[in-house]
């Protein structure tokens, strides 16, 4: 499968306990997004890379969330002291720069007891 | 399987019928948009997109029409089958920097 892959698909942990996603994009894809997901709603933008370079964060990303893409392939989104208002899907997606499609992961859920 | 969207505007259809899923979007200023189908577990998957240049655009049994003049985009479905049922959202693309604003989303039911 070349497509847009993330781990772990599910996790659980306990309230203030940090925990990091990984997204592994598109080979060829040069731009990485991550969005956030409840249920009932729309995937909401949180940030996205062109290569190694973050270039745009939503204000809905605090300071406890940080992503990376260190050398412009793959990235993680970190949350640090989870609370229970972070349970969501997070997903990623990845695109050629310059080209609209954004292809989506399956998404990684989110619990937090 | 997870739940998508629990309590989402739901559009049923016969199967075999034709479906339109409507959206409204935001910015007049946004030049491109797309349509997505997710299913309950999955991440979206693209179905078609449009450029603020066009008014309609067509796929394989699909087709979307946007009406500029009235921040509204459209997804028609012909003959719909079984494994359309899904939640559709439509996105647009804020200020040409391809981070997409999703729209509420629209629950389809196919009835066989």
């Amino acid at each position: 499968d070349t497509g847009v892959s993330q781990d772990p698909r599910h996790k659980i942990t306990k309230r203030g306990q940090n925990v990091t996603f990984r997204c592994d994009p598109i080979s060829e894809h040069n731009r990485l997004y991550w969005y956030r997901q409840t249920l009932g709603q729309g995937p909401e933008f949180l940030t996205y890379f062109q290569n190694e370079a973050q270039l745009e964060k939503s204000r809905l990303l605090s300071d406890r969330f940080s992503a990376e893409r260190p050398k412009g392939s793959f990235s993680t989104l970190e949350i640090q002291r989870t609370e229970q208002g972070d349970s969501a899907m997070y997903l990623c997606a990845s695109s050629l720069a310059g080209q609209g499609v954004q292809y989506f992961g399956p998404g990684t859920r989110l619990l937090v007891l | 399987g997870e739940s998508v969207g629990l309590h989402l505007p739901t559009l049923s259809v016969q199967e075999g019928d034709n479906s339109i899923i409507n959206c409204a979007y935001s910015n007049s200023a946004s030049d491109y948009f797309i349509w997505y189908k997710q299913e309950s577990g999955k991440g979206p998957q693209f179905i078609i997109d449009i450029r603020s240049n066009m008014d309609k655009r067509q796929g394989q049994r699909v087709t979307v029409l946007l009406n500029k003049t009235v921040k509204h985009l459209s997804l028609q479905i012909a003959a719909t089958q079984p494994g359309d049922s899904a939640v559709y959202f439509c996105a647009e693309d804020w200020a040409g920097t391809y981070k997409y604003i999703f729209g509420t989303g629209t629950r389809l039911k196919v009835l066989a």
